[in-house]
């Protein structure tokens, strides 16, 4: 089945630094989403891209569909201690069913 | 408005025992599925809808059925439940096709011992 490769698998950084994560596949994708999961919540979505080559930001965190249409990268500026948990980017390949990356467990030291 | 509602919150089985999770929503949203989260695996798709009477298979279907007579619910049921259903099960919907899964419940944490 489709695979996406999410990394890094962790990350510890200091409050204040930017983050980058990304996500690559063999496949190609027609919508890339990030969601972001809480300790013992349910993901929630933070950005949606539909275009090959779309950058969209929302608040401090940006995220671009690459122009391959097989990866796809999330930053995070000025890191603060709420951005704690795992991020988990997602691909859609035109019908209903998304493939999730296996997740990147950030951690903030204040 | 309650967005995603999924009870229970947590169970244990024991194996062989049938039981069913329930989702609902109450966002008229025409996509839902469900999925399972295990360690290092993400989430993968259990099964999905596209609207009411209408279902199919996600990545992982075996052992789970589902049926959607309404749009507001979608349950999942375990017909017999064995330890390697052991898992944190989610719930997602969204208003309609491509849009993504906006919305995720709270999880049911299930156990089969």
């Amino acid at each position: 089945g489709q695979q996406l490769n999410q990394s890094p698998q962790s990350m510890f950084i200091q409050e204040g630094e930017d983050v980058s994560m990304n996500c690559t596949s063999s496949s190609i994708f027609n919508t890339w989403l990030w969601y972001k999961q809480d300790p013992g919540e349910g993901p929630v979505l933070l950005i949606a891209l539909y275009k090959a080559g779309e950058l969209t930001s929302n608040g401090r965190l940006t995220a671009q569909f690459g122009i391959t249409r097989k990866d796809s990268f999330l930053n995070i500026s000025a890191s603060i201690p709420s951005d704690v948990g795992i991020y988990f980017c997602a691909g859609r390949r035109g019908n209903y069913k998304l493939t999730f990356g296996k997740g990147t467990l950030l951690t903030v030291n204040p | 408005n309650a967005g995603v509602t999924q009870t229970p919150k947590f169970q244990v089985l024991k194996t062989g025992q049938s039981m069913t999770l329930q989702c609902a929503q109450d966002m008229n949203h025409e996509y839902m599925s469900w999925y399972r989260q295990d360690p290092g695996m993400g989430l993968r798709l259990i099964h999905y809808s596209v609207g009411a009477g209408i279902t199919d298979q996600g990545e992982v279907p075996n052992g789970y059925n589902v049926s959607r007579s309404t749009t507001e619910d979608f349950p999942l049921r375990l017909l017999s439940a064995a330890p390697s259903q052991t898992s944190v099960y989610f719930c997602a919907s969204s208003y309609r096709q491509g849009q993504g899964e906006a919305f995720f419940g709270q999880g049911t944490r299930l156990t089969v011992v």
